[in-house]
């Protein structure tokens, strides 16, 4: 059984272009997040999708969209790169709602130069 | 808002030494709680979770967390340490805000636990 799987593995943009990642769940599993974590730090949430919905947003500027399609994969979009969005890009899924434990995907490193 | 603290960045422990990395917390209602661990160039893997019950928690590997409400603590422990045991562990609180669809977590700055032989 595949786990959480994500591409690419490494990713290297120019500041001002735009990045999508890409995300494959768990298998049976029909809730998709991403998280940022940059070098040091913890992961942060960026956003949470259910259904197709953008249900849960952390404190991520509208450069950061995202979308899920009908088999439960999901794409991080982000626009007009920064600096700063140099980070391991971190997935997780999981399968339906309740106090539950994630599964995490090996994360996309993402370079801005 | 929910927050999670590590206050060591490093702990360093001779094998076969009993291990603990600490954890507090801050939750606004009932503290959902998750210890991770991770690999270089790896995600995150789950090892353990407090939702309710015993205040011992056992998990993965051996692993194993004391949950403390008076003390709002949630320090992860391991009876005997394993140099494969290195790794960066990211204690997390799940953050409500409302519903139940998912996994929506606060994680704390990460210690690195590193086993010597």
């Amino acid at each position: 059984d595949a786990g959480v799987t994500q591409s690419p593995t490494h990713l290297i943009k120019t500041r001002g272009q735009q990045v999508t990642l890409r995300c494959s769940p768990k298998s049976g599993h029909d809730t998709v997040s991403w998280y940022q974590q940059a070098l040091g730090q913890g992961p942060q949430f960026i956003f949470q999708y259910y259904e197709e919905e953008e249900r849960q947003r952390g404190n991520f500027p509208d450069r950061f969209s995202g979308h899920q399609f009908p088999n439960y994969s999901s794409e991080l979009n982000v626009n007009a790169l920064l600096l700063g969005d140099s980070a391991l890009y971190l997935c997780a899924s999981s399968h339906g709602t309740g106090i539950i434990e994630a599964f995490f995907g090996q994360g996309t490193r993402l370079t801005v130069v | 808002a929910q927050s999670v603290a590590q206050p060591e960045d490093q702990v360093n422990v001779a094998e076969g030494n009993p291990l603990t990395v600490k954890c507090t917390y801050s939750v606004s209602g009932n503290p959902y709680l998750f210890w991770y661990v991770q690999y270089p160039n790896r995600g995150l893997q789950f090892l353990l979770k407090y939702i309710t019950g015993d205040n011992l928690v056992k998990g993965s590997y051996g692993f194993e967390a004391e949950f403390n409400k008076s003390q709002t603590s949630f320090h992860l422990k391991k009876p005997s340490a394993l140099v494969s045991d290195s790794a960066l562990y990211f204690c997390a609180v799940r953050d409500i805000n409302g519903d139940n669809y998912g996994q929506n977590f606060v994680f704390g700055p990460g210690t690195r636990l590193s086993v010597l032989p």
